[in-house]
């Protein structure tokens, strides 16, 4: 069965130091993974996805399938990227998307 | 800009009563799906619609029940209401194949069950 784990609820770090959300999965196949993110007040959006290799407000994530990780990096962290994230990952074809439990990022001034 | 409305924002409802929780998106996409958000526990699939009149259960349908008679409306209705279903609920739309990662979701509704 498919599974996200982020094994962090709550990360907390002052602006200007690095953050990495850490995110797990298990699945057999190739799968494709993503990074959500919900600011305050704000609905849940796409935020990055691993095919595309890009870097989305100075986030990026890289998939390592040997240790089936897909952590989410950003060298200097600022007070605006406080918000929850979310990793998800979908199996091939049109699947639902399936969700990790969350990480809640707090940058401290 | 593609935009999902959800139609109530807060709603509080008494244990036992039948509740709708209402979704339209604007952007003629064909899959639908409702989440439950509940902190500790992250996103929830609860049903999925890929078509009208087409539905699947996602991995906690019990106590819900979905409808989408049209293409742009997907409902999702709690027959009879509980404590446990107390939650934020969010619906999300997105396009079918390899656009369907990009989900677009609405502002949620927030459900008290009393």
């Amino acid at each position: 069965a498919q599974r996200v784990t982020q094994p962090e609820k709550l990360l907390s770090v002052f602006k200007g130091a690095p953050v990495e959300l850490k995110c797990n999965y298990s699945y057999s196949g190739s799968p494709e993974l993503f990074w959500y993110v919900q600011y305050s007040r704000q609905r849940l959006q796409l935020l990055l996805r691993h095919i595309s290799r890009e870097s989305i407000k100075g986030f990026t994530a890289d998939l390592n399938k040997g240790e089936t990780s897909f952590h989410l990096k950003k060298p200097f962290a600022q007070e605006e990227d406080s918000a929850m994230y979310y990793c998800a990952l979908r199996n091939s074809g049109n699947t639902p998307l399936v969700f990790g439990k969350g990480t809640r990022l707090s940058v401290i001034a | 800009d593609v935009k999902v409305t959800q139609s109530s924002r807060y709603l509080v409802k008494r244990t036992g009563e039948k509740v709708f929780l209402e979704c339209v998106q604007d952007m003629d996409h064909e899959n639908m799906f409702w989440y439950r958000q509940d902190p500790g526990l992250g996103l929830r699939l609860i049903y999925f619609s890929y078509d009208v009149k087409m539905k699947e259960k996602g991995d906690i349908p019990e106590g819900y029940s979905v409808s989408r008679e049209k293409k742009e409306r997907f409902s999702l209705i709690l027959e009879s209401a509980s404590t446990n279903q107390t939650s934020m609920y969010l619906c999300a739309s997105s396009l079918p194949g390899q656009g369907n990662e990009k989900l677009f979701f609405g502002s949620g509704t927030q459900l008290s069950v009393l």
